[in-house]
């Protein structure tokens, strides 16, 4: 079965370092959404994209974070410099186009020291 | 303001009986309404998804109802089964390029 594949599972970094997780969506999907969940918190959207471009970046902290997915295929997403507060399970997920159902990875436990 | 409210965050049910959970949005032009079940360290597995044109869709032990009028939808679990216990999120989305907004998920136990 097509899965959604993210590395790596876990990232322990110092506050101040940068920090890089990936994504490669599932085949053919052409939508990829990277999400953040804090702790007790639902999934909250961080960036969207339509092939390679950017659909919604509106919550995406733009002074700290970027992502990029040059190719349409897999995607990154940076934290530079990483806070405290970043600490967070960091997920990604993808769907065939934007009517459809997202497909989610298993996500990156980031903790920021 | 959290426009999908999954006002309570805990339940606890029997092994074999039935399992409700419910969500609220506040969002008018949501169409779209999904499940998400999660797991600890995972990430969340899509379960079952209703359009707004309909009222109830099925699949298995799960059954998702939608209420428009009230702006409410539920989903059934039965008969409930240990597995079963996770965290579950309920997400709405609009029509086009908006997107997934999920709920703050309500913990689900079964117990034996």
């Amino acid at each position: 079965e097509a899965e959604v594949a993210q590395s790596p599972r876990y990232k322990i970094t110092e506050k101040s370092q940068a920090v890089a997780f990936w994504c490669d969506p599932i085949s053919g999907h052409a939508t990829l959404y990277w999400y953040r969940q804090i702790l007790g918190q639902g999934p909250e959207l961080l960036v969207q994209f339509q092939d390679e471009s950017v659909v919604d970046d509106s919550q995406l902290p733009k002074d700290r974070f970027s992502a990029e997915r040059l190719k349409g295929v897999d995607s990154t997403l940076k934290i530079q410099p990483a806070e405290l507060g970043d600490s967070a399970m960091y997920l990604c997920a993808s769907s065939l186009d934007e009517n459809t159902e997202a497909f989610f990875g298993q996500g990156t436990r980031l903790t920021v020291v | 303001d959290q426009q999908v409210k999954q006002n309570s965050p805990s339940l606890s049910v029997q092994e074999g009986r039935i399992s409700i959970l419910n969500c609220d949005y506040t969002n008018s032009m949501f169409d779209y309404f999904l499940w998400y079940k999660k797991y600890p360290a995972e990430g969340p597995t899509f379960l079952i998804s209703i359009s707004s044109i309909k009222d109830k869709n099925e699949d298995g032990r799960f059954t998702v109802f939608l209420n428009k009028s009230a702006k409410h939808l539920s989903l059934h679990i039965v008969p409930s089964q240990p597995g079963d216990s996770a965290v579950y999120f309920c997400a709405a989305r609009g029509s086009g390029n908006t997107p997934l907004v999920f709920g703050k998920g309500t913990r689900l136990s079964v117990i034996a």
